[in-house]
This record gives structure tokens, C-alpha cells and sequence, in this order.
């Protein structure tokens, strides 16, 4: 079953730009990660969050956490066509097997 | 590049066989999960190894079975494939169970 759910579903911007995206998600967690997939290729990790951190940087991401709303954005600043792709919110709810529930993911499409 | 690597890379069978799909792990890390993503789905978890051990499985019919060994690679095995088995899938490892994953490029099975 999916826990996250982002949104939107598909978001096409133009290169400079930045893009936002949304994950919500309905358990307590331990953990959130971000992901991207490149054309139904392997998942590229690209920041985890801790249930007791509120934001977190990694380059031109950043990443926020809201577990009150049980919810997480992504924000790629300055976006390239190089950042077209499927991304993907997991999280990661603990109790021993620390399996990962994804999303249906959102699609990133970066004109140039 | 993770360095989780994925055999095959493609494979077709037909409905009823049998097949096994290889990971071998990022060097240092003794954990790995295996997911199913169907096409336009977030990857789903089939089960967890953690030193050799099932580390925790997810909502898939006995018939997906798997195996880590000594050098933490392991594999999966579905009997009696089905139509929908046909589906990417992928196999992460990490060093513990609380840390993030890292996945491998995939193997894209089709079941006819």
C-alpha cells in the first residue's frame, strides 16, 4: 500500500525556475527520503530527513518536514533540464524492518 | 553510480516459469531490500535481508522467495510467474537497517 502521496502529479517548468514539490504521508514515521528516477531506471537517493529535523539543505535541494501535518516538500532552486525526472517521497515508519513506502511519484519536466 | 549492481538487466519468461534476480551490494553495507515498482507505481517492498536473515516482508505471496549469502548479495526468486509479476525490480543496500538505501539500476522482467 502507498503511505506518501505527492502532488502535484506532474509539474513542467522552464530551466531557472524552481520547483516544489509535495509529499504527504498518514503514519508516524522515523524517517523521510526523497528519490529520483530517471525513465523507469534505478531510484537515486537524494536526502533523508529525520523525524526531528524541520529542514535540511544538500545543494540546489531543500527539503522541509512538517510531521504535525504529516507532510514533506522538496524545493530544487535554479532547476536544468538535466532534473527532468520521476521523484519519489519514501518514508520510513521503523518497528524492526525498516522497509521503505513510496509514493506514486510526480513527474519533473525541465524545458530548456 | 551506487555501486549496487543488478543481473540480469532485461529478462522475458513465460507464465508458470521460474526466475532469480541477482544484487550484489555496495561494498561495507549488510542489508538489502527488494522492491516491485509496476509501471507508473512507487516501488513496493517485498522483503528485507539483514546478515543473511528475512529482516521483515511485505504484503507478497510465498512464492517470492529470497536468499542473502555470506558477502551480503543476494537474490530473488518467483515461482509460477504470473502476468502482473512482469515489473521492475529493483534491490537497495544499506549498512544497518536505519540508514539510507541505495538502489541498483533494476531488473526489468515481462512475463507473457
Amino acid at each position: 500500500s502507498q503511505q506518501g502521496e505527492e502532488d502535484p502529479q506532474a509539474l513542467s517548468i522552464q530551466e531557472g525556475e524552481n520547483a516544489t514539490m509535495n509529499c504527504s504521508y498518514k503514519t508516524s514515521i522515523n524517517n523521510l527520503q526523497w528519490y529520483r528516477q530517471n525513465s523507469g531506471r534505478g531510484l537515486v537517493h537524494l536526502i533523508l530527513i529525520r523525524s526531528n529535523e524541520r529542514e535540511k539543505h544538500s545543494g540546489r535541494l531543500r527539503v522541509t518536514l512538517d510531521t504535525s501535518k504529516k507532510s514533506s516538500s522538496l524545493l530544487i532552486t535554479a532547476s536544468r533540464a538535466a532534473d527532468t525526472a520521476s521523484y519519489f517521497c519514501a518514508t520510513d515508519s521503523g518497528g524492526g524492518s525498516e522497509k521503505l513506502v513510496f509514493g506514486k511519484g510526480m513527474k519533473l519536466t525541465v524545458n530548456p | 553510480e551506487t555501486g549496487v549492481t543488478q543481473s540480469p538487466t532485461h529478462l522475458i519468461k513465460t507464465r508458470g516459469q521460474q526466475v532469480t534476480l541477482r544484487c550484489s551490494s555496495q561494498s561495507g553495507h549488510n542489508t538489502v531490500s527488494w522492491y516491485q515498482q509496476a509501471l507508473g507505481q512507487g516501488p513496493q517492498f517485498i522483503f528485507q535481508y539483514y546478515r543473511e536473515e528475512e529482516n521483515g516482508r511485505g504484503n507478497f505471496p510465498p512464492r517470492f522467495s529470497g536468499l542473502q549469502f555470506p558477502n551480503y548479495s543476494s537474490e530473488l526468486n518467483v515461482n509460477a510467474l504470473e502476468l502482473d509479476d512482469s515489473a521492475l525490480y529493483l534491490c537497495a543496500s544499506s549498512w544497518g537497517v536505519y540508514n539510507e538505501q541505495f538502489f541498483g539500476p533494476g531488473t526489468r522482467l515481462t512475463v507473457l
